[in-house]
């Protein structure tokens, strides 16, 4: 099972660009990255998944370098709506029964 | 909105009784998932189950079981609870069988135990 770490929280004005690393060194071949987002009292919300390289949807882009031993979530021009703890997720899909979001990100986004 | 549906909302009960939650998946979704989130624990999986069959089991107390009904929807029971079964439930669905990474959330059920 896959162990993350993420920064327990960030701070960012309105406006800016947020980047949220997440390592995840024993990541397994299988494994995808996926990001989820959650807010006050309301369940998770799937933003993004990807391999390898970089994907980008309309949301939020994702970098997985090479190793694939982190990960980068980058939220284009947050704005005070983006307020939300972000989880960062590597799954397989396949044999791996252990979904823990662990703590994630708190990113507050200040006006 | 995601689709799910969870009730109830917010529930509040004593020590050592039992409770159910219901949920409700995405219309046209045949697996439900079960997760517990607490303050010192974060968002734990506890249960999987596809067209009425268990898939997965996470970290699931004993005292805790679930099912899926033939209609789809899924159902929590807690019994002796505790203290510290104080948590918000969430309920998520997906299409398939396998362990999607992308699963629909719904509101949560807020229990208290007191």
């Amino acid at each position: 099972l896959a162990k993350t770490t993420q920064p327990i929280s960030m701070d960012s004005y309105e406006g800016q660009e947020v980047n949220i690393t997440c390592s995840h060194n024993n990541i397994a071949t299988n494994d995808y990255i996926t990001w989820y987002q959650q807010f006050p009292s309301q369940g998770p919300r799937f933003i993004i998944q990807g391999y390898k390289t970089k994907v980008t949807n309309e949301v939020a882009s994702l970098f997985i370098p090479a190793d694939r031993k982190s990960s980068t979530l980058s939220l284009p021009r947050v704005s005070l709506s983006d307020t939300a703890v972000y989880y960062c997720l590597p799954f397989s899909g396949a044999g791996s029964y252990q979904l823990t979001f662990g703590k994630g990100t708190k990113l507050s986004v200040i006006p | 909105d995601s689709g799910v549906t969870q009730t109830p909302k917010h529930l509040i009960t004593a020590t050592g009784q039992r409770v159910t939650l219901r949920c409700s998946p995405r219309s046209g979704d045949l697996s439900v998932y079960w997760y517990q989130q607490s303050l010192d624990q974060g968002l734990q999986f506890l249960i999987q189950y596809y067209n009425g069959e268990e898939r997965a089991k996470g970290n699931i107390l004993e005292r805790f079981s679930a099912q899926q009904f033939p209609d789809l929807h899924s159902e929590l029971n807690l019994s002796s609870l505790e203290l510290g079964d104080s948590a918000l439930y969430f309920c998520a669905s997906s299409p398939g069988g396998a362990l999607s990474y992308e699963q629909y959330f719904g509101p949560g059920t807020r229990l208290t135990v007191t």
